[in-house]
């Protein structure tokens, strides 16, 4: 069965850089869920939308954004990265009715 | 906002025991319940999950419980196996607004 895929899968990037992390929902799946792992820690959620449009909102920092395009992939777009911002970046894919399958996600290093 | 304490944080039973991981959750409108386990490096794995209309839920080795009323939901692996080994977080959401909030999560170790 097809799943939720991420690109990259690793990325490492300097102090002050940007970055964009892109996102395939399940086919058919109407909403993506954008999450944010650190080191030993649980999922911390960023951002979701719906049918393309943003529909909640979690700890994302200002110099985060996202979008869902037409095709429902969705991309993150990073900026001004800073030392913390190093993590693994899970999306997750949902049809309606709560359930998220997660995708392999992309692990940011930031040095 | 939506507050899930999970306990323990690390457990540790011998192969063939029974493992359970016990969470409360604060926002009474939350009325979905997964379990997701995540092996080191890897994505988080729908498990189980369990909606706020049914009390228990099973799964072949996999159980989960839930009391709406006060707030607690577990999951319960019995037969336990090495390839059980990993972290296993509880989360909760809402149908008002579907985000997941995660537990802190259980590292399970299985003992030979």
């Amino acid at each position: 069965a097809a799943g939720v895929i991420q690109s990259p899968r690793h990325l490492i990037k300097e102090k002050r850089e940007t970055a964009t992390l892109k996102c395939y929902p399940i086919p058919r799946h109407d909403t993506v869920y954008w999450y944010q792992q650190g080191p030993g820690q649980d999922p911390q959620f960023l951002i979701s939308f719906y049918e393309k449009m943003q529909s909640d909102k979690g700890s994302i920092p200002d110099r985060f954004s996202a979008q869902q395009f037409s095709d429902y992939h969705s991309e993150l777009n990073m900026s001004s990265l800073e030392l913390g911002d190093s993590a693994l970046y899970f999306c997750a894919s949902s049809p309606a009715g709560n359930e998220q399958y997660f995708g392999p996600g992309t692990r940011l290093t930031v040095t | 906002g939506e507050n899930v304490e999970q306990h323990p944080s690390t457990l540790s039973v011998q192969e063939g025991d029974s493992a359970v991981i016990k969470c409360t959750y604060s926002d009474s409108a939350s009325n979905y319940f997964p379990w997701y386990k995540q092996e080191l490096g890897k994505r988080p794995q729908l498990i189980i999950d369990i909606r706020s209309n049914v009390g228990e839920k099973k799964d072949q080795r996999i159980a989960v419980t839930l009391n709406k009323t006060a707030k607690h939901f577990s999951l319960h692996i019995t037969e336990t196996q090495p390839e059980d080994s990993a972290v296993y977080f509880c989360a909760a959401s809402s149908h008002r607004d579907d985000k997941i909030i995660f537990g802190k999560g259980t590292r399970l170790h299985i003992l030979p």
